[in-house]
């Protein structure tokens, strides 16, 4: 599976959009994007996973470019309880993979400021 | 709907003690992975079963082993604990199907302290 490059933190004010960024400049045609959050060592908790469309749910927007070596997590209204480690990972979806290479690397430590 | 439990939450061991972390889930998922996480290190795969009667090396897996009891459960046994092995201990789950990429589920974490 393809690894992914992310900044170590990132600050974001209370209430704007937080913009989280990835780098997986090696994805494989078949390898999804996914974003988990890690808040203060809970059991990472899962947001958000794409292919090559953008992806919308009630937490996140996934924008990931044409190419698909890079892709952006979008908190649109970023709270003070978004404040937690932010991991974008690729890997091969569907069929008889599972996620024995689901790799965790450190992530992004999003500081969401009042 | 419980998702993933684990148990314990908190325990210390001394060295050379030996114990068993239980996870269940409910979710009727096949596989299930046991990770560790180290403070201010991401998540590192011990073992995992990709379905129930299966069970396999991950990333590090030494002295550490598993079971898989049922489709439900999987068990993590620590034989003889050592001071390395302090770590938060993750178990997951997740269901192995065609299509679209599915995903992986956690529970809340055991932290142990080995002294």
């Amino acid at each position: 599976d393809a690894k992914t490059t992310q900044p170590p933190s990132m600050d974001c004010a209370e209430g704007r959009a937080a913009n989280l960024p990835c780098n997986h400049s090696t994805i494989s045609g078949n390898e999804y994007v996914y974003w988990y959050r890690q808040i203060h060592s809970q059991g990472p908790q899962y947001i958000i996973h794409g292919l090559k469309n953008n992806e919308t749910n009630e937490m996140a927007s996934l924008i990931i470019t044409e190419d698909r070596k890079s892709s952006t997590l979008i908190l649109p209204h970023a709270t003070l309880r978004d404040t937690a480690v932010y991991y974008c990972i690729v890997r091969v979806g569907g069929g008889l993979y599972n996620f024995n290479k689901f790799y965790f690397g450190s992530g992004t430590k999003l500081n969401v400021k009042p | 709907n419980a998702g993933v439990t684990q148990t314990p939450k908190f325990q210390v061991l001394k060295t050379g003690q030996s114990m068993t972390l239980q996870c269940a889930q409910d979710m009727n998922h096949n596989s299930m992975y046991w990770y560790r996480q180290d403070p201010g290190m991401g998540l590192r795969l011990i073992y995992y079963s990709a379905s129930e009667g299966t069970t396999d090396k991950g990333e590090v897996p030494n002295g550490y082993n598993v079971s898989r009891l049922n489709k439900r459960e999987f068990s993590l046994r620590l034989e003889s604990a050592a001071p390395s092995q302090t770590s938060v201990y993750f178990c997951a789950s997740s269901e192995a199907r065609t299509g679209a990429g599915n995903t992986i589920y956690f529970g809340e974490g055991s932290w142990l302290t080995v002294v």
